[in-house]
């Protein structure tokens, strides 16, 4: 059974501040990595994706990936209120037989207090 | 351009009833997965179809059942409703140029089974 874990929280931040959020996965074959996010009573909108070991920036936001470790992360750089949400991590199905297939992890629920 | 785009909306069915959601896929895109999200977790995989095939499958009972059309638009549909059901389906858009896997989230379907 491939497995994506991540604390569910609550991850409560301070405004301004940097809030983690971590994610490790099972399947060692694992290529592709998302980052998604989802307001309550909303779908996941995607935030980013890293392939590669090592750091993806974008904005505010950057993705770590340690394929040795099969750990990724999710660094939010001058957290805001409206970044409070649940953050979901997901990994692809690599060598089974759905190209399409994400597994996710149960979410990280994120809180920036002002 | 336009998203995801599922419907209905929201749905109310009774035990046993049968339910189909519909799913149209960004514009360029021809793969399209079917997601089952309940309250707390990550969703879950239920299908893929890319050009009018099925490329993957989770483990879902085989009241569940999809189908990918000409114009790459999905359907899935529930036969036999347990209150279980109850969820917030997904649908997710993926071009499969084989560049990219990236998934792109409909709104969702939110179905309460009663």
């Amino acid at each position: 059974q491939k497995e994506v874990e991540q604390n569910s929280g609550p991850l409560s931040v301070p405004e301004g501040a940097i809030a983690s959020l971590n994610c490790t996965y099972s399947d060692r074959g694992s290529q592709s990595f998302f980052w998604y996010r989802q307001y309550s009573g909303k779908s996941p909108e995607l935030i980013m994706f890293i392939y590669s070991n090592g750091d993806k920036e974008d904005g505010r936001f950057t993705a770590q990936l340690n394929k040795a470790s099969q750990y990724v992360s999710l660094l939010i750089r001058d957290s805001q209120p409206s970044d409070s949400a649940t953050y979901l991590c997901a990994v692809n199905d690599a060598g089974g037989t759905s190209y399409g297939k994400l597994t996710f992890g149960q979410g990280t629920i994120l809180t920036v207090h002002p | 351009d336009a998203g995801v785009t599922q419907s209905p909306t929201h749905l109310i069915k009774t035990r046993g009833q049968h339910v189909t959601l519909r799913c149209s896929p960004i514009s360029g895109h021809k793969s399209v997965s079917w997601y089952q999200q309940v309250l707390g977790q990550g969703p879950q995989f239920i299908f893929q179809y890319y050009e009018k095939e099925e490329r993957g499958r989770g483990n879902f009972p085989d009241r569940f059942s999809a189908r990918q059309f000409p114009n790459y638009s999905s359907e899935l549909n529930v036969n036999a409703l347990l209150l279980g059901d109850s969820a917030l389906y997904l649908c997710a858009s993926t071009k499969w140029d084989f560049s990219t896997d990236t998934q792109y989230f409909g709104p969702g379907t939110r179905l309460t089974v009663l």
